[in-house]
């Protein structure tokens, strides 16, 4: 059974840092790319960033580049995203999702999702 | 980047009728598109991608169509685990991968 499970989220201060993980069971972590998509609280669906099955392509929306940075550890079967500078408008739900493939593959959706993780900045 | 409008922002049906979503992206986004369906409280789930297939597991009563620039969900005979809010995504143009705002399903 896959499972993206989240750890990491609550409250950081505005220009602080938070870092997200998201730690991924029954499948083949290692070939698979992988997303971050936040929802801010009553909206809804945005997406963050993604990375290539090795990590070596990765992908960020404008409002997060630069402040943002998602990585991988293929050892540990885990997925990260590293928020520095963190401003009010990052408030949100924070998902991990698997994509189905490569973006540069035409695969770029996702079929399993983690359970949510909660970052508040105040 | 695409913008994805959905439409209407609320739709009220009553269990065992249609409910007939509809999307819209700025630009062709070819069969490049997917549908997920979200309860309160949980992750989404995704449905239908490139415009038409089911995702495994899924209903044959959800389906959907469409190419370019306007795309449908309907739900055949909805049941009451049905309604919930559903976003289409398009992922044909990125970065960046963008959603619509979503359609909210209640019961009428």
């Amino acid at each position: 059974e896959v499972q993206l499970l989240q750890s990491g989220g609550g409250l950081a201060q505005p220009g602080g840092s938070l870092t997200l993980s998201c730690a991924a069971s029954g499948f083949m972590f290692r070939t698979e790319a992988m997303s971050w998509v936040r929802q801010a609280p009553g909206k809804g669906l945005e997406w963050v960033a993604a990375i290539g099955s090795s990590g070596g392509t990765t992908y960020y929306a404008d409002s997060v580049k630069g402040r943002l940075t998602i990585s991988r550890d293929n050892s540990k079967n885990t997925l990260y995203l590293q928020m520095n500078s963190l401003r009010a408008e990052d408030t949100a739900v924070y998902y991990c999702a698997k994509q189905i493939g490569s973006c540069t593959a035409g695969n770029c959706y996702f079929d399993y999702w983690g359970q949510g993780a909660l970052v508040t900045v105040s | 980047e695409i913008v994805m409008t959905q439409s209407p922002a609320t739709l009220s049906v009553s269990p065992g009728e249609r409910a007939t979503l509809s999307c819209r992206a700025s630009q062709s986004v070819s069969s490049n598109l997917a549908w997920y369906q979200q309860k309160p409280g949980q992750a989404p789930r995704l449905l239908i991608y490139g415009a038409s297939t089911r995702a495994t597991g899924i209903p044959a009563r959800f389906s959907g169509s469409g190419s370019g620039t306007e795309f449908t969900l309907t739900i055949n005979s909805l049941q009451s685990e049905d309604f919930a809010v559903y976003y289409c995504q398009q992922y044909n143009n990125w970065p960046p991968i963008t959603f619509g705002q979503g359609t909210r399903l209640e019961i009428k």
